[in-house]
C-alpha cells in the first residue's frame, strides 16, 4: 500500500541552525501539507501546498519557514533559523484532491530538537 | 481558541466491550470529519470520514456518528481489541477552497485491557 515517508525520524540541531525536514508523498498526490505536533498538545497545520506553489498557511509558519517541492517526488519544510519553540513532531500528508471531502495521508514524522 | 475538542483524555474499555470516544466542534463551517489513529512514534493514521451530508458511517469495527445540530460526533469500536489500543484524534475540515486544513482535536488515549 503506498504510503508518505519522512526523512529523518529524528533531527537534532543547535538553536539559530537551518534545518530541512524531507518528505516523499504518495506517488499519484497533488496536494502536500505539513503539520506539527508539540509534546503533549494537538496536531497543527502548518502549511498547504499544490501546483508548485503555497495555497494557505497558518499563523505558526512565519518567515523562519519555507516549503519546496524540488522535483517530482520530494516535498521539504526548510525551518531557517531554529529556535527551542520549534520542538516538535513535524508531519507531511498528502492528499489525491483538494476539497473537504479527501482524504489526507501522514507519514510517520520527524522529531525535531533544538538544543 | 479550541474548535474541535476531545474533552476525555483517556479512555479505558474491557476486550470485546464497546468504546466509545466523543468529538464536539464549534466551527458551523465545518462539513468534513475525520478519525485518526495513532501509534507511539507514527504518524496519525485515517480511520473512518463522514461527510455532513450523511449521520452515521460504518467501516466494520468502526462506525461514526454525526449529530450536526449538537456539534457532536462520536466512533464507536465494537468489539473492542487489544490492538485498538492507541491516541484517537477527531479532525476537521470545512468548505475552503483549494486545500483545506485539518483542524484536529487533542487527542483520547484509548486503552483496551484484555
Amino acid at each position: 500500500e503506498p504510503e508518505v515517508t519522512q526523512t529523518p525520524s529524528h533531527q537534532v540541531t543547535q538553536m539559530g541552525q537551518e534545518v530541512i525536514l524531507r518528505c516523499v508523498p504518495i506517488s499519484n498526490h497533488l496536494y502536500f501539507y505539513w503539520y506539527r505536533q508539540i509534546l503533549g498538545q494537538k496536531v497543527e497545520f502548518l502549511v498547504s501546498f499544490y501546483n508548485n506553489e503555497i495555497s494557505e498557511k497558518s499563523e505558526i509558519f512565519d518567515d523562519q519557514f519555507s516549503v519546496e517541492r524540488p522535483d517530482g517526488s520530494n516535498f521539504t519544510l526548510k525551518i531557517r533559523s531554529t529556535k527551542l519553540e520549534d520542538s516538535a513532531m513535524y508531519f507531511c500528508a498528502s492528499s489525491l484532491t483538494a476539497g473537504n471531502v479527501d482524504t489526507q495521508y501522514f507519514g510517520p514524522g520527524t522529531r525535531l530538537t533544538v538544543l | 481558541d479550541q474548535q474541535v475538542k476531545q474533552n476525555s483524555p483517556s479512555l479505558s474499555v474491557q476486550e470485546g466491550r464497546i468504546s466509545i470516544l466523543n468529538c464536539d466542534y464549534t466551527n458551523s463551517m465545518f462539513d468534513y470529519f475525520l478519525w485518526y489513529k495513532k501509534y507511539p512514534a507514527e504518524g496519525p493514521t485515517f480511520l473512518i470520514s463522514i461527510s455532513s451530508i450523511k449521520d452515521k458511517n460504518e467501516d466494520g469495527r468502526f462506525t461514526v456518528f454525526l449529530n450536526k445540530s449538537a456539534k457532536h460526533l462520536s466512533l464507536h469500536i465494537v468489539p473492542s481489541q487489544p490492538g485498538d489500543s492507541a491516541v484517537y484524534f477527531c479532525a476537521a475540515s470545512g468548505r475552503n477552497s483549494g486545500n483545506t486544513p485539518l483542524v484536529f482535536g487533542k487527542g483520547t488515549r484509548l486503552s483496551v485491557i484484555a
